[in-house]
Order: structure tokens, then sequence, then C-alpha cells
């Protein structure tokens, strides 16, 4: 059974740059949340999707969007990139949409470096 | 708002000793508490998840524990060794995942062989 996979695993972006991040869940997972790890601010919740449909957002600018394809595939948005994005980002899926009562399988992260 | 705390920062401890690592959170309404592992440069992989009606979960040589009164949860690894070198994260959810899980910063483990 194929794990959760993210691309691309590495970028390098400059200040005011846009960049777009993707995610394909376990197959048969609806809800794919998103994760920013910083060292700094360790692990802080972006958004989470269930069925096309944003459920829940963390407290972050709007900067920072995302979207789920009806094939459950999700992609994140980071527009007018600075310094402090530089992060792992960080993709995880789950059968249903609440976040809390399923156990949720994370990918490999997106590491993202903004010059 | 959610915070959680994870004491110690790190660890290091001979190979084949028992172990706890804690957790303590300061909301009292919370739904689900999860522990990962994180080696360097990976994503994190799920040990074991509390549910709310749940104080306690095992899985192999893991035993975490959930008390809601007194806002924390432990990780119990017995027979510690080598492979269980990893940060190992603590996350909380309110009922509903409003704010996703609030991860704790983690405690950064070392078993030394």
């Amino acid at each position: 059974k194929a794990g959760v996979t993210q691309t691309p695993r590495y970028l390098i972006k400059t200040r005011g740059q846009q960049v777009t991040l993707s995610c394909s869940p376990i197959s048969g997972h609806r809800s794919v949340s998103w994760y920013q790890q910083t060292p700094g601010q360790g692990l802080q919740f972006l958004f989470e999707y269930f069925s096309e449909t944003q459920r829940n957002k963390g407290n972050f600018p709007g900067r920072f969007s995302g979207r789920q394809f009806s094939n459950s595939r999700s992609e994140m948005n980071v527009s007018t990139l600075e310094l402090g994005d530089s992060a792992l980002y960080l993709c995880a899926s789950s059968f249903s949409g609440n976040s809390g009562a399923n156990v949720l399988t994370f990918g490999a992260g997106s590491r993202l470096t903004v010059l | 708002k959610q915070e959680v705390t994870q004491i110690p920062a790190a660890l290091s401890v001979p190979e084949g000793e028992n172990l706890v690592l804690n957790c303590s959170f300061t909301d009292s309404a919370i739904y689900n508490l999860q522990w990962f592992r994180q080696d360097p440069g990976k994503g994190l992989t799920s040990l074991l998840l509390i549910q709310s009606s749940q104080r306690e979960q095992t899985s192999g040589r893991l035993n975490a524990s959930l008390d809601k009164s007194s806002g924390r949860s432990t990780l119990y690894i017995a027979a510690s060794q080598p492979g269980d070198s990893a940060t190992y994260l603590c996350a909380g959810s309110l009922r509903g995942g409003a704010d996703g899980l609030t991860f704790g910063k983690g405690t950064h483990l070392i078993i030394q062989p």
C-alpha cells in the first residue's frame, strides 16, 4: 500500500516568488492536512481539507492557501515568499475529516528554502 | 489556545534501559492525543493514538497513557534499543479538530549502544 507522497522533496526559491507543493494521500483517505515545521516554532497546523472542502484552518496569513481535488490529492501554495517561510512542509492523510480521531499518516515532507 | 510541552527536550540513556517521556497540555478539553517519532530529515511516524474515551494504549515495547484531569501524557519505552533513537513528539487535538493537531517541541532521544 503506497504511503503519502509529497513532491517536490526539496526546492529553493527567492523572496517574492511563489511555490506550489503537492501531496498524494493514501488510497481511500479523504482528509489531507498540512503542517509547517521550523526549528523555532516546531510543527504548526496550516489547514485541513476533506472532500475538496477546507474544513479547518490554522493561524497563517492569506499568502498560504490550498486546495483539494476530486481524487483527494492536495496542493498548497505560498505566494510572495518571505525568508521566514523556509521550512519543512508536511502533509498528512487520514480516513475521516477529524484529524484527531484517526491516525495520521505523514509524508516525508517538502523542504523549502527561501533565499 | 492549547499548548503542549514536552520534557525533557533531550535525553541520552544506555541501551536496555526503560524510560519515560513526558507531555503536558493546558486544555483539559483535549479530545485525542497521539505520539509520533521523527527520524532526521524524515516525516512523522505515528506510534500510538489515545482516543478520548481511553486512558492508555500499548504497542509492543511502547505504552502511552493519558490523564486529562492532570493535563499529562507519558510514553513509556521498555528495554530501549539504539533503533529507538529519534525525536518523539506528542500532539493533542480538540473535538472536531478545529485547530488540527497541536504539537509539542519534542524530546530528542539517543540510545547509546
